[in-house]
C-alpha cells in the first residue's frame, strides 16, 4: 500500500475485554514500531521490530501487552484483559534501515482505543 | 538509555512572531536527531532531522534546528510562525548502531492572530 495501514480506526471494549490492534507497514520496510499516544504524555514507545532480529520489547507497560510480526509484515498488538488506562491511541511506524543510518519513520493513522 | 526531553508542554505565540521549542537529549553513543510534526487531525510527520554533517537542518516550511552536542539539544526555531504552524512538536533520537526512536512528550505549539 501507499502509507501505513492500522485497524481498526476506533476500538470501544469492555473492561477485561481482549483486543487485537493490526498494522500493515510498508511494503519493504524493515523496521516497524508500535507506540503509545496518551494525552499529556507524548508518545510512549511500546515495541520495536528489526527484521529477523528479536524483538525489543522493553517499553511493553505489562506482561498483559504482547505483539508479534508475522513473515517480517503485519503486525499485531495484543491487549490482555484490558484495564481503562490502557484508553489511548496506538500508533504503529514503520522504516526503512541502511546500514548506520536511521531512516525516517512513516506513521499510521493510528487505532483509538476507549476501555469503558 | 537515552532519552528525551522537551522543556515546554505548551507554547502559545503571536503570529509573526519568533519562537524557539527546546529539546534535550541523553545519550550515551552518537545519535541522530529528528522533529516530528502532528498537525490538527492528522498523522505524524517528519519536519527535519540531522543524520551527519552540517549541524544546521532546516524544514521546507521556514523551521529549523541546531545541533549542539555540547549541551545535548536539538532547538527547533522559526524566525516568524503562522497561524497554519499550530501543531504539537515532537524531538525524537535514535542512537548509532542502534535504531529504536525515543520521542520526548511533545510540545504544544498554538500561534494566535
Amino acid at each position: 500500500g501507499a502509507g501505513v495501514s492500522q485497524s481498526p480506526s476506533n476500538k470501544v471494549t469492555e473492561k477485561g475485554k481482549d483486543v487485537e490492534l493490526r498494522c500493515d507497514p510498508i511494503s519493504g520496510h524493515t523496521a516497524l514500531y508500535w507506540y503509545r499516544q496518551s494525552l499529556g504524555q507524548g508518545l510512549e514507545f511500546l515495541i520495536y521490530f528489526q527484521g529477523n532480529s528479536a524483538p525489543d520489547k522493553s517499553g511493553l507497560p505489562s506482561d498483559r501487552f504482547s505483539a508479534e510480526r508475522t513473515g517480517g509484515s503485519v503486525s499485531t498488538l495484543t491487549i490482555q484483559r484490558t484495564q481503562q488506562e490502557d484508553s489511548a491511541v496506538y500508533l504503529c511506524a514503520s522504516s526503512l534501515v541502511h546500514l548506520a543510518t536511521n531512516e525516517k519513520l512513516f506513521f499510521g493513522s493510528g487505532t483509538q482505543l476507549s476501555v469503558l | 538509555a537515552q532519552s528525551v526531553t522537551q522543556l515546554d508542554s505548551q507554547v502559545p505565540v503571536f503570529e509573526e512572531a519568533p519562537v524557539e521549542l527546546r529539546c534535550n537529549y541523553s545519550s550515551s553513543v552518537s545519535v541522530y536527531l529528528f522533529w516530528y510534526v502532528q498537525y490538527p487531525n492528522q498523522g505524524l510527520q517528519l519536519l527535519l532531522k540531522y543524520l551527519s554533517g552540517s549541524t544546521l537542518v532546516e524544514s521546507i516550511n521556514g523551521f529549523e534546528a541546531e545541533f549542539n552536542k555540547s549541551q545535548t539539544s536539538f532547538h527547533l526555531r522559526k524566525p516568524s510562525v503562522h497561524i497554519s504552524d499550530t501543531a504539537e512538536y515532537f524531538c525524537a533520537v535514535s542512537s548509532d548502531g542502534g535504531f529504536k526512536t525515543i520521542f520526548g512528550a511533545g510540545t504544544r505549539l498554538f500561534v494566535k492572530a
